[in-house]
C-alpha cells in the first residue's frame, strides 16, 4: 500500500497567520490517465471529514480561498493563508491513484 | 442536497456479525461508486470496501477480505456492509462515502461499531 507521511503532526498557529502542512508519498501519485489524485480533508472535532481539495489543487465548492493545495509526484502541501478559529481540527491528505490511503493526520490548534 | 445516513452500528462480541446500512439522497445514486470508510478511535480514516455503480465490482482492504461484504440496492438508493467474524480491531466509526474523482466528496455522519466482550 502507498504510505502517506504528513508533517508536522501537530501545528500550533496564531490567528491570522499562515500555516502549511506537508504530505509525502512513498510512490508517485501520477495516474496512468495523467492526473494526480491527491486530496485534502478537514475533520473538525466531533464531525465527519470534509473534503477541501481534490486532484492536488482544486478547491471544493464552498471552501474558503484561504485554503490552497500544491505539489506534484510524491510531495504535496496544503496551505492556509490566514488561520481562523474555525480552522481548528485534524487535516488529512489522501491518495486515490492506488488503493485509497490516508496520511496520519495533522492537528491544527490555536496558540 | 446530497445526504448519506448510516445506521446499524452497535456493541457486539468478538466473532459476532452486524449489517450496516447507508441511505443516500439528493443525487443519482446509481451513477456513483460508493465506499465504506472506517476510523478507529484516535486514528486516521481507512477505506474498507467499495462497490461499482451497478454492483458488478467490489474491492476490500486486506484486513476484512472474507469477512465483510459490500452490496447495494439502487432501487432503494442504499449501500450495505455485512460484517462477520468481527474482531476487536474492527472497532471504529464506519462512514458511508461517495466516490468522486478518485476521492470522497460526501460523507455520512457515521455509525459506531464497538467489538468487545
Amino acid at each position: 500500500d502507498v504510505v502517506l507521511t504528513q508533517s508536522p503532526l501537530s501545528l500550533p498557529v496564531t490567528l491570522g497567520q499562515p500555516a502549511s502542512i506537508s504530505c509525502t508519498s512513498s510512490q508517485s501519485l501520477v495516474n496512468t490517465d495523467g492526473n494526480t489524485y491527491l486530496s485534502w480533508f478537514q475533520q473538525r472535532p466531533g464531525q465527519s471529514p470534509r473534503r477541501l481539495i481534490y486532484k492536488v489543487s482544486n478547491r471544493d465548492s464552498g471552501v474558503p480561498d484561504r485554503f490552497s493545495g500544491s505539489g506534484s509526484g510524491t510531495d504535496f502541501t496544503l496551505k492556509i493563508s490566514r488561520v481562523e478559529a474555525e480552522d481548528v481540527g485534524v487535516y488529512y491528505c489522501m491518495q486515490g491513484t492506488h488503493w485509497k490511503t490516508f496520511g496520519q493526520g495533522t492537528k491544527v490548534e490555536i496558540k | 442536497e446530497v445526504q448519506l445516513v448510516e445506521s446499524g452500528g452497535a456493541v457486539v462480541q468478538p466473532g459476532g456479525s452486524l449489517r450496516l446500512s447507508c441511505a443516500a439522497s439528493g443525487f443519482t445514486f446509481s451513477s456513483f461508486w460508493m465506499s465504506w470508510v472506517r476510523q478507529a478511535p484516535g486514528k486516521g480514516p481507512e477505506r474498507v470496501a467499495n462497490i461499482k455503480e451497478d454492483g458488478g465490482e467490489t474491492y476490500y482492504v486486506d484486513s476484512v477480505k472474507g469477512r465483510f461484504t459490500i452490496s447495494r440496492d439502487n432501487a432503494k438508493n442504499s449501500v450495505y456492509l455485512q460484517m462477520n467474524s468481527l474482531r476487536v480491531e474492527d472497532t471504529a466509526i464506519y462512514y458511508c462515502a461517495r466516490d468522486e474523482s478518485k476521492s470522497f466528496d460526501y460523507w455520512g455522519q457515521g455509525t459506531l461499531v464497538t467489538v468487545s466482550s
